[in-house]
């Protein structure tokens, strides 16, 4: 069965301490991964897309990277406003979620 | 990116009764989907709604538990019947503007059943 696994389940942080999330997949012809973030009461924001093993993607504090089997989200100096669960998602025929990382970062 | 409108943002119902969410988008697109988010869990997709055609549903969601309309590139409308409190859910519209996989989302539409 398809799978895409997150750790940790959550993660606090201080302000400015870098850290980064993992995604792990078990999907066979993957198309694409993705990572979003979400809000509480909010629905996703996308943030980027991955295609193949070695791209990286940045985006303010963000980067994200990805390897045969996994993907992550690093954070440097994080703020208090990269406070959300971020969600990691692949694509094959559909779009599978993963379960998301929890982040508080603590002023 | 796209913007998307639900309608109702909440709601709460009694068991046995039925809701239709609404989904509104600025523009026209071609896929478009809508997702389940238990408390606490992941997205799950419940279907993609096929504008002039029958929706395509994922293993575990019905057509009659969850009917849906899509009467054109911009509007949809998923129901949830005979709700019980199982149901409670976040339920999300979300469409593929730019590239497969690359989903925006709407608020999402809060529902609690008594």
């Amino acid at each position: 069965e398809d799978q895409v696994t997150q750790s940790p389940e959550a993660l606090r942080l201080q302000e400015g301490e870098s850290s980064s999330l993992n995604c792990s997949y078990t999907v066979s012809g993957l198309r694409g991964l993705f990572w979003y973030r979400q809000d509480p009461g909010k629905g996703p924001e996308f943030l980027f897309t991955l295609y193949s093993a070695g791209e990286e993607k940045e985006k303010e504090r963000l980067k994200a990277t990805l390897t045969k089997k996994e993907s992550f989200l690093h954070i440097t100096a994080p703020k208090p406003e990269d406070s959300a669960t971020y969600l990691c998602a692949v694509l094959y025929d559909k779009v599978i979620f993963g379960p998301g990382t929890s982040l508080s970062v603590i002023p | 990116s796209a913007v998307i409108s639900q309608k109702p943002s909440r709601d709460i119902c009694q068991r046995g009764t039925s809701l239709t969410i609404q989904c509104q988008v600025d523009s026209q697109v071609t896929m478009m989907f809508w997702y389940r988010q238990q408390p606490g869990q992941s997205l799950t997709l419940i279907a993609t709604a096929n504008q002039g055609s029958e929706a395509t549903y994922e293993s575990g969601f019905v057509i009659d538990k969850f009917p849906i309309s899509r009467p054109n590139l911009t509007f949809s409308t998923l129901t949830v019947s005979n709700m019980s409190p199982e149901d409670s859910s976040i339920y999300l519209c979300s469409v593929e503007v730019r590239a497969p996989g690359e989903l925006f989302f709407g608020e999402g539409s809060r529902l609690t059943v008594l």
